[in-house]
């Protein structure tokens, strides 16, 4: 059974501040995605993962996927209050791109 | 280009009784997937339907149905409701085949049992 854990679990962190999500999944995986959610929103899609050592950046927003050491992270460089939300990382499961089994979050609050 | 759409946004049911939530994907996606997202179990996988037929079913019980239709548009059903199935419901749209890379998800259905 593929298991995905993400830590930290929650993160409070001060404006202008460096740091870094993980992401391990526990089998072989087709690909790793992030995504983030607002309070009472649903899913928005950061960055899809496809292939070893891939890096995403989008912002102040980076990822990267290391498929040997099945972990994936989420780098924040100088946070701002509105990267505050919940970040959900997910692999596909079942050989099919529909069936993602995600990640517990991570709880990220950015403070002035 | 119009997104993933699920209806109703919001409902409240009474234990025991069924409720069927909607979802319309992503134009010229054929994959539809329903997750349940609760504070305690977090984000859990429902079943997925692939050009009408199901493709992938996760661990929940019988109650919990769906179908698509050849439109791609689908339904889940959930009958005898339990308090426990209050939740958000979500449905991903995707082109199902890998051609796409980037899984799209509606805004949710809010279902809370009473």
């Amino acid at each position: 059974e593929l298991k995905v854990e993400q830590n930290p679990l929650f993160l409070s962190m001060q404006e202008g501040k460096n740091y870094t999500i993980y992401c391990n999944y526990s089998t072989t995986s087709d690909r790793l995605y992030w995504y983030r959610q607002d309070p009472g929103k649903s899913l928005e899609s950061l960055f899809v993962l496809l292939s070893n050592g891939a890096v995403k950046q989008e912002g102040r927003l980076m990822a990267s996927l290391d498929t040997k050491a099945r972990l994936s992270t989420l780098h924040i460089t100088a946070a701002v209050h509105d990267l505050s939300a919940t970040y959900f990382c997910a692999v596909n499961y079942g050989g099919s791109q529909g069936n993602l089994i995600f990640g517990k979050g991570t709880k990220l609050s950015v403070k002035p | 280009k119009a997104g993933v759409t699920q209806t109703p946004r919001y409902l409240i049911k009474t234990r025991g009784q069924q409720v069927t939530l909607s979802c319309s994907p992503i134009s010229g996606h054929r994959s539809v997937s329903w997750y349940q997202q609760t504070p305690g179990q977090g984000l859990q996988f429902l079943f997925e339907y692939f050009s009408e037929t199901q493709r992938n079913k996760g661990n929940f019980p019988g109650r919990f149905s769906g179908r698509q239709f050849s439109n791609s548009r689908s339904e889940m059903n959930v009958s005898t409701l339990e308090l426990g199935d209050s939740a958000l419901y979500l449905c991903a749209s995707s082109q199902g085949d890998y051609s796409g890379n980037t899984i799209y998800f509606g805004e949710g259905s809010w279902l809370t049992v009473v």
